[in-house]
């Protein structure tokens, strides 16, 4: 498997336009993460989804932010309009529920955006 | 919230020197899992440990767990220049419903050659 995947890998944007952030998990995992670093804050979830259906948002900063699971194998974070603190590096994560708990996350490569 | 508390927040050591770092939580766990991201990289997981184990290995690293104290150790052996990076702790809560992990503000280790 491929792992997670994340697209665009670098994103370099001027405030107030539109951000949208892709995330593929890897095959056959039920949970999917978005997750903020920076190093003021340092890692924070944002929402995520259980079977494409968001189980908690409390961590989405403000409505500028949004997120959406079409299907098992997609998700976008979406931020309408940008502002310069919305720079981070974003993260997807996924896993597969086992039934023994939360297991082992797995990470993507991040997307490093700049908002300007 | 953020659960896991690691300490030190950073670390120095020569190659070839052991570190050590601790975590602590509040709350009954099922689970609690250390992750080492390296500069400008996802963050990687390296071992689980249930709240019915004591103490795990993988290779250089050794894991505790003391429930009764919440808190956790992991120890890098015969540190390499290569595990310099930070690590983070995670807790799957007990009364956590959902499915995400706590992690902590993770501890930054320099190992230098």
């Amino acid at each position: 498997d491929a792992g997670v995947i994340q697209s665009p890998r670098h994103e370099v944007t001027e405030m107030g336009q539109e951000v949208t952030l892709r995330c593929k998990p890897i095959s056959g995992h039920d949970y999917l993460f978005w997750y903020r670093q920076t190093m003021m804050r340092g890692l924070e979830l944002l929402i995520y989804f259980n079977n494409n259906v968001p189980i908690d948002d409390s961590g989405m900063p403000e409505d500028r932010f949004s997120a959406k699971m079409p299907n098992a194998s997609f998700s976008t974070l979406k931020i309408q309009p940008s502002e310069p603190r919305d720079s981070a590096v974003y993260f997807c994560a996924s896993s597969f529920d086992r039934g023994l708990g939360r297991e082992t996350q797995y990470f993507g490569p991040g997307t490093r955006l700049l908002v300007l | 919230s953020q659960q896991g508390e690691e300490d030190p927040q950073a670390l120095s050591i020569q190659e070839g020197e052991n570190a050590t770092m601790n975590c602590s939580y509040k709350t009954s766990i099922n689970n609690l899992q250390w992750y080492r991201q390296n500069s400008g990289r996802g963050l990687v997981h390296l071992i689980l440990i249930r709240s019915n184990e004591r103490e795990k290995h993988s290779g250089r690293l050794r894991v505790t767990l003391d429930t009764s104290k919440k808190s956790s150790s992991l120890l890098i052996t015969a540190s390499r220049a290569a595990d310099t990076a930070s690590y983070f702790c995670a807790t799957d809560e007990v009364y956590n419903q959902g499915g995400k992990l706590i992690f902590g503000q993770g501890t930054e280790l320099s190992v230098k050659p």
